[in-house]
């Protein structure tokens, strides 16, 4: 069964520091795609990032990127410069036949 | 483009009761999925249509159902509500039937049951 597992439910960080959430996942699948996504107070999730396992290269958007490592299955999330907006929940997906989220990271920017 | 759309923001019922959430996908879309999230769960997946059909259903015992409708717009009900439903019930939509396509969230409806 696919599993996605987040085993830090808090982090903190110092504002303009780097922080890394991480996330690993079960699958016997080859093909399949990896998503982080953020949920602010007004519950919204947006999609912060997208990760195509058959990419070798992490991908990244603007202070956001990951580290993808398919057989450790394996996928953090680092948040560079970080600011007082990216203090959310942050939740890990897996994607097979339907999406499986992780139980999330609640993280804390601190001033 | 208007987002997500899902109505009420908030409801309150008592155990017994029934209870339908509406859900307006991105115009466009017509993949529409439904989550439930709880502290410490996560988002568990509920069930998934696309094109008025169901696709794909999660873990869920049969009071909870939904349907899609022509133009996408997609409802959820949950008949005998216990204690345990008390959730935020959240809707995605995406723009086609593959799981590569990222899914878009609505704000959620919370639901509390007393």
């Amino acid at each position: 069964a696919q599993t996605v597992t987040q085993s830090q439910p808090e982090m903190s960080v110092q504002e303009a520091e780097t922080v890394t959430l991480s996330c690993t996942y079960d699958t016997s699948e080859s093909d399949y795609y990896l998503f982080w996504y953020k949920q602010p107070p007004s519950r919204q999730m947006i999609l912060v990032i997208r990760q195509e396992a058959y990419k070798q290269q992490n991908a990244t958007e603007n202070r956001f990127s990951v580290n993808f490592q398919k057989a450790a299955k394996s996928f953090s999330l680092k948040i560079s410069d970080s600011q007082l907006g990216d203090a959310a929940m942050y939740f890990c997906a897996y994607t097979g036949n339907q999406f499986y989220f992780g139980t999330g990271t609640s993280l804390t920017v601190i001033p | 483009k208007a987002g997500v759309t899902q109505t009420p923001r908030y409801l309150i019922k008592t155990r017994g009761q029934q209870v339908t959430l509406s859900c307006s996908p991105i115009s466009g879309h017509r993949s529409v999925s439904w989550y439930q999230q709880t502290p410490g769960q996560g988002l568990q997946f509920l069930f998934e249509y696309f094109s008025e059909t169901q696709r794909n259903k999660g873990n869920f015992p049969g009071r909870f159902s939904g349907r899609q409708f022509s133009n996408s717009r997609s409802e959820m009900n949950v008949s005998t509500l216990e204690l345990g439903d008390s959730a935020l019930y959240l809707c995605a939509s995406s723009l086609d039937q593959g799981y590569n396509s990222p899914l878009h969230f609505g704000n959620g409806t919370r639901l509390t049951v007393t």
